[in-house]
């Protein structure tokens, strides 16, 4: 089973500053099929980026997702008030399919 | 628009089996994509079930494989799970999800229902 860490945390950060997430998987994922989901209180998760770097339909082009190797990035650009949230990657590559535990997103 | 929706007990004693349902609408679950569970402990992250494809082809966690039986009703474009032997781990608010396949190629899960809250307690 790959495991995926996510570091930081937590990231405390303004409105208009860029969030930096990072995702470190334990081995390859097959056809870079990482993706990344937002969650707020009480939601289901929103899908964000597919294949580590491809954004769904309707998410803003401030969200941005890279790979390099077994590290992968989701940026945010610009923050605006709604992207204070709970932020997951997951992979979908290899079975049992695995979410990190998570990076909170908070204003600080 | 594509949407799921998970219809459940809310609340199972323990060592009985737990009986969950999603129904799809706007979209037919004999589409080439994956109907996935997915389920979320109070306070922890996320945790993938497993998944099945229209024609009943599964593909189990093997943390849970011992316990977990997934089924599709084409009739009724819903898709289910069963969970037996609950214990209070198996509290969570479980999803379901579409996973999105298009020529051969995997889109991540796009597609969730809101959640139903599953409670363990005799």
């Amino acid at each position: 089973e790959i495991v995926l860490t996510q570091s930081p945390g937590t990231l405390s950060l303004s409105p208009g500053e860029r969030a930096t997430l990072s995702c470190r998987a334990s081995q390859s994922v097959s056809s870079s099929y990482v993706a990344w989901y937002q969650q707020k209180r009480g939601q289901a998760p929103r899908l964000l980026i597919y294949g580590a770097s491809s954004r769904a339909t309707g998410v803003p082009d401030r969200f941005s997702g890279s790979e390099s190797g077994t590290d992968f990035t989701l940026t945010i650009s610009r923050l605006e008030p709604e992207d204070f949230a709970v932020y997951y990657c997951q992979q979908y590559g290899n079975s049992p399919y695995t979410f990190g535990q998570g990076t909170k997103l908070e204003i600080k | 628009q594509v949407q799921l929706q998970e219809s459940g007990p809310g609340l199972v004693k323990p060592s009985e089996t737990l009986s969950l349902t999603c129904g799809v609408s706007g979209a037919s679950i004999s589409s080439s994509n994956w109907w996935a569970w997915v389920r979320q402990s109070p306070g922890k992250g996320l945790e993938w079930i497993g998944e099945i494809d229209h024609s009943g082809i599964t593909n189990y966690n093997p943390s849970l494989k011992s316990r977990v039986t997934m089924s599709v009703d084409k009739s009724k474009n819903q898709f289910s799970l069963n969970l037996s032997s609950v214990t209070a781990a198996d509290t969570a608010v479980y999803y379901c999800a579409r996973e999105l396949y298009s020529r051969g190629q995997a889109f991540g899960m796009d597609v969730w229902g809101q959640g139903t809250t599953l409670t363990v307690s005799s």
